[in-house]
This record gives C-alpha cells, sequence and structure tokens, in this order.
C-alpha cells in the first residue's frame, strides 16, 4: 500500500533549536509539497519540488526554513532556528504531474515552546 | 484573491442521509483539477476525490460524488448514505497550471445518529 512516509510523527522543542521533518514521497512521484496547517491560516503551501527541482518556495520565511530534496526518496524541511510561532502540523504531499491524485502524508505536529 | 472558497463552516446530517458540501473555486487557466479531501479528528487528509476541467462526466468514488458545474465554478461534493464515520472536515482545493494546490479553509460535517 503506497503512502506518504512523515517522520516525526510529533516533535515538541525549545525556542531556538534546529528542527528537521522528513519525508519519503510515494515511489514513481515527481511532486513534492510541504504544507503548514495551523487554526488561523489553514493550509499554507510552503514549498515545491518537480523531479526534486525547487519550484517554489515563496510560502517559506527564508531567512529560517528550508526545503530540499536530496534524493527522490527523501524530502526535508529544516527550521533553524525554530520560534513559537511555528508551532503547527507539517504535511508533506506527493503526485504525479499530470495525474490525478495528491497524496498527503500523515504529518509532523510541531510544538516549540 | 481567494481561489477557493467554502461558505459553510459547519454542518450536521442525520445518519443514513445524504449531504452536499459547497466549494466554488476561481482561476483563468483552461486546465485544472479539483479535489476533495477528508480530515477525520485523527488529523490526516484523506484524498476522496478528483475532477479535472475536461472531464466530461462528474467524479464519483463509491459514495461520493463531485457535482462540477463548469460554468459557474462550483465543485460541490455530496456525500450519500452519512456513516458516524464521516463525521471530519473536509477541505476543496484546485491545482492549477503550476501544479500547487490552493485548499478552501474547510467545512465540518458532523453526523447523528
Amino acid at each position: 500500500d503506497a503512502r506518504v512516509t512523515q517522520t516525526p510523527r510529533h516533535k515538541v522543542t525549545e525556542m531556538g533549536q534546529e528542527v528537521t521533518m522528513r519525508c519519503q514521497p510515494i515511489l514513481g512521484h515527481n511532486t513534492v509539497f510541504w504544507y503548514r496547517q495551523t487554526m488561523m491560516q489553514g493550509l499554507e503551501l510552503l514549498a515545491y519540488f518537480r523531479n526534486r527541482a525547487p519550484l517554489d518556495d515563496s510560502g517559506m520565511p527564508k531567512d529560517r526554513f528550508s526545503a530540499e530534496m536530496p534524493d527522490a526518496t527523501l524530502a526535508t524541511l529544516k527550521i533553524q532556528p525554530s520560534e513559537p510561532r511555528d508551532s503547527a502540523v507539517y504535511f508533506c504531499a506527493s503526485g504525479l504531474v499530470g495525474g490525478r491524485a495528491t497524496f498527503f502524508g500523515q504529518g509532523t505536529r510541531l510544538t516549540v515552546v | 484573491a481567494q481561489k477557493i472558497t467554502q461558505t459553510q463552516p459547519g454542518m450536521f446530517v442525520q445518519e443514513k442521509e445524504a449531504v452536499t458540501l459547497d466549494c466554488t473555486y476561481d482561476t483563468s487557466d483552461p486546465s485544472y483539477g479539483l479535489f476533495w479531501y477528508k480530515q477525520p479528528s485523527s488529523g490526516e487528509m484523506i484524498f476522496l476525490i478528483y475532477q479535472g476541467s475536461y472531464d466530461q462526466q462528474n467524479a464519483t468514488e463509491g459514495r461520493y460524488s463531485l457535482n462540477f458545474q463548469k460554468a459557474r465554478k462550483s465543485a460541490n461534493l455530496v456525500i450519500s448514505a452519512s456513516q458516524l464515520g464521516d463525521s471530519a472536515m473536509y477541505f476543496c482545493a484546485m491545482r492549477e497550471d503550476d501544479y500547487k494546490l490552493s485548499f478552501g479553509a474547510g467545512t465540518t460535517v458532523t453526523v447523528r445518529a
């Protein structure tokens, strides 16, 4: 059963610490997305990769957030330094260009204290 | 400007009845896709159904059907024979030529026994 896998599922960290979230997209998918979900803002697109190349990261605070795809099976989202306002659920999603579905991972619930 | 509008923050439906969730969208792209996702209290985002802008027929997936009215730019989700397990938040989303998903604010559905 193909699925998008995210780790960790939950993360509690102190303000100022580095946080790394990982995502394994569905094998063969060539588009990968990072979304953030908060009560106030809903679902916001942070970054978007196609064939591992970053196409859009305009939704990310550039000074503290970075997103990479070191290979086709791994996408990472890093926050350094983390702040309490970064507390949210972070979703990774993957799909195929021209495909009829985009599938989400189970999310990483981040709490910055 | 809002690309996806869901005007119903919350809805109640009696078990075994049908419920329609409204979604309107705004795009100037001739080619686009419309999605519905379900987010239960566990937090995962579950893909339900997809409608392509050039699809001739309305999409159906089991108890889910999408009432696509292109001229009105609406893509309402119909859930037939509601079950208690259908209680969740439902999100409408649109994918345009850039392949990014834009989400609506969501509608909470509560199914009553």
